[in-house]
This record gives structure tokens, sequence and C-alpha cells, in this order.
């Protein structure tokens, strides 16, 4: 596609419920980044993509956080158990050889836990 | 730890003017270095992408510099217009297999 495409926009979720966010990268990228950002934050790391295999997933936070990347293209980030916490905007970003090249970010997906 | 510096954290000016927007960084074994600009609900833009062996990058009204080793960057904005109004984000990249380390940005309000 263009661009980096993340769905839902905003998703609303009740504590304690499981939320799975979309990422669809920039096409023939081998590099996807999930980030998140708070409020008046910098966005943090959370995991790194490189093809199919995470090559660095030091940034989740706990063992309620998981992402996939099957095919090396779409990517999900799942939560289990969310928690009031999890509230914050999630980020995809792409690009072409990792850190070597420029990284392209998708419009966020804006989460609330309730 | 790579950390990143963004400073001020907020700047208001009036429109026309020239600013710059500063960015440090602790490890100055960098490999890129790359300024985003985020609209308020929105993601990031992507700005200027600078190489570690490059000074500076230039896009319009926009310059990007780097003095790495001394762990600096700088943002210049010439002609300041309402539209610039936006969140200015420094990100680098320690090597090819590393993520994106992020300020925390400067909020920059143009006053017409």
């Amino acid at each position: 596609g263009a661009g980096v495409s993340q769905t839902p926009s905003n998703k609303v979720t009740e504590k304690g419920k499981y939320v799975e966010l979309r990422c669809d990268p920039i096409s023939g990228h081998t590099a996807l980044y999930w980030y998140r950002q708070s409020l008046g934050q910098g966005p943090e790391f959370l995991i790194y993509f490189q093809g199919t295999g995470a090559a660095d997933d030091s940034g989740l936070p706990n063992d309620r956080f998981f992402a996939v990347r099957p095919e090396g293209s779409v990517s999900t980030l799942k939560i289990q158990r969310t928690e009031r916490g999890d509230s914050a905007v999630y980020l995809c970003a792409s690009s072409e050889q990792g850190g070597f090249s420029e990284a392209f970010f998708g419009q966020g997906t804006r989460l609330t836990v309730v | 730890k790579q950390e990143v510096t963004q400073i001020p954290a907020a700047l208001s000016v009036p429109e026309g003017e020239n600013l710059v927007l500063n960015c440090s960084f602790t490890d100055s074994a960098i490999y890129n270095l790359q300024w985003f600009r985020q609209d308020p609900g929105k993601g990031l833009t992507s700005l200027l992408l600078i190489q570690s062996s490059q000074r500076e990058q230039t896009s319009g009204r926009l310059n990007a510099s780097l003095d790495k080793s001394s762990g600096r960057s700088t943002l210049y904005i010439a002609a300041s217009q309402p539209g610039d109004s936006a969140t200015y984000l420094c990100a680098v990249s320690n090597s090819g297999n590393t993520p994106l380390v992020f300020g925390k940005g400067t909020r920059l309000s143009v006053i017409a």
C-alpha cells in the first residue's frame, strides 16, 4: 500500500478483555516496529520484527503482550487481560532495511481500557 | 542505554520567525537520526533522515544538522508559519538491528 495502515483507529474495551491491533506495513518493507505512546511522551519501543521473526521484544512490558507477523507482512499486537494502564496510542512503523533506512509510521490505534 | 533529550519541551513563536529545536543523545555511536512531526491525535510524519556520515539534510524550509561526536542535532525551521504548529520528535538508531529511540518532543506553536 501507499503507507502504513493501522486498524482500528480507535478501540474501547473493558478491563480484563482481550484485544488485537493490526498493522499493515508498506509493501516490501522487511522491518516492522510497534511502539506505545502516552500523552505528552515520546513513543516507547515494544517489539521489532525483521521478516517473520521478532528480532527484539525487549520492550514488551509483560507477558500479557504478544505480537506476531506470520507471513512477514501484516502484524498483529495482542493484549490479554487488558488493564486501565494499557490505555495509550499504539503506533506501528515499517522500514525497508531496519535501522539503516527511514522509518514510516501509521496513524496509530488509540486504545482506551475502561 | 541510549537516551534522547529534546529542549525546549514547548516553544511559542510569532509567525515569520526562524527557530531552532534541539536534540541530544547520550551514545554517540549512532547509525542515523530522524526528525518527525506529529499533529495532535495523529501518527508521526518523517521530516528528515540524517545518516551518521552526513552533517546536514535540507527539505524546503527545514534544515537538520548532526554533530555526532558531541551527541547533538538541531532542526532549523525558517520563516515559521501557523501550519508548522505541531510536536517535533527526534529519534536515533544505533545500528541496523536496533529500534529508534525517541525523545519526548518539542511542542511548537506558531502564532499568526
